[in-house]
């Protein structure tokens, strides 16, 4: 069965501090992505990577970086969180050629106080 | 750049109806490609269709066809037949062409579907 996983379904931290999102898919996917959702806002892509060590920003990347070492773990890293940061993130992965195919993990529900 | 809305924030059905949920798109790329998502209320996000921009058939999924018009720049979703499960939200996406991956998505439309 396919899969992604998040690390976390709930997260709190304080403003300032930095907070690592892990994401990990057991499908061999090349292309995985990070997401927030927000109320009326629907899905903001932050980053993208199509490939180890490639990454390609979204709409709203700042505040955000990433990294993917490996295949199958892609990382989001919030280097100084902020009240704004509080969201929903998803982390979603999918075959190259089919990117509109998207295996998505649970979410992470951040709160940054 | 690329362009989704859905302009209905909600829509109610009743139970074994069907229900049309609208999306437009705007791009100025020759070929792309049109999904669908369902996230129910347990938050897992599910794909449910696809069409191509030069597929020359609405795709269908079971109970699910995307109703595309190119001209209008339309990919409405119709749900035929609705079941109580399918209340949940539902986003509308795209992918650009051209070797491009970045996906857009529209705000969503949240569905309830009355016994």
């Amino acid at each position: 069965d396919v899969k992604v996983t998040q690390s976390s379904r709930y997260l709190v931290k304080r403003t300032g501090e930095k907070v690592f999102l892990e994401c990990v898919q057991d499908m061999d996917h090349e292309n995985m992505f990070w997401y927030r959702q927000d109320p009326g806002l629907g899905l903001r892509l932050i980053y993208f990577s199509y490939d180890v060590k490639m990454k390609e920003k979204g709409d709203i990347p700042e505040g955000y970086s990433v990294s993917r070492e490996k295949k199958e773990r892609f990382s989001l890293i919030l280097e100084s969180a902020s009240t704004n940061q509080t969201s929903m993130y998803l982390c979603a992965s999918s075959p190259r050629r089919a990117a509109y195919e998207q295996y998505f993990g649970p979410g992470t529900r951040l709160t940054v106080t | 750049a690329q362009k989704i809305t859905q302009t209905q924030p909600g829509m109610f059905v009743q139970e074994k109806e069907a229900v049309t949920l609208d999306c437009t798109y705007d791009t100025s790329d020759p070929s792309y490609g049109l999904f669908w998502y369902k996230q129910p209320s347990s938050g897992e996000m599910i794909f449910l269709i696809y069409q191509g921009s030069y597929d020359q058939q609405n795709a269908t999924e079971g109970r699910y066809s995307l109703n595309f018009q190119k001209a209008r720049k339309s990919a409405n979703l119709v749900i035929s037949a609705s079941q109580l499960g399918d209340s949940a939200m539902y986003f509308c996406a795209m992918t650009p062409g051209g070797g491009s991956y970045i996906p857009t998505f529209g705000r969503g439309t949240s569905l309830i579907v009355h016994p």
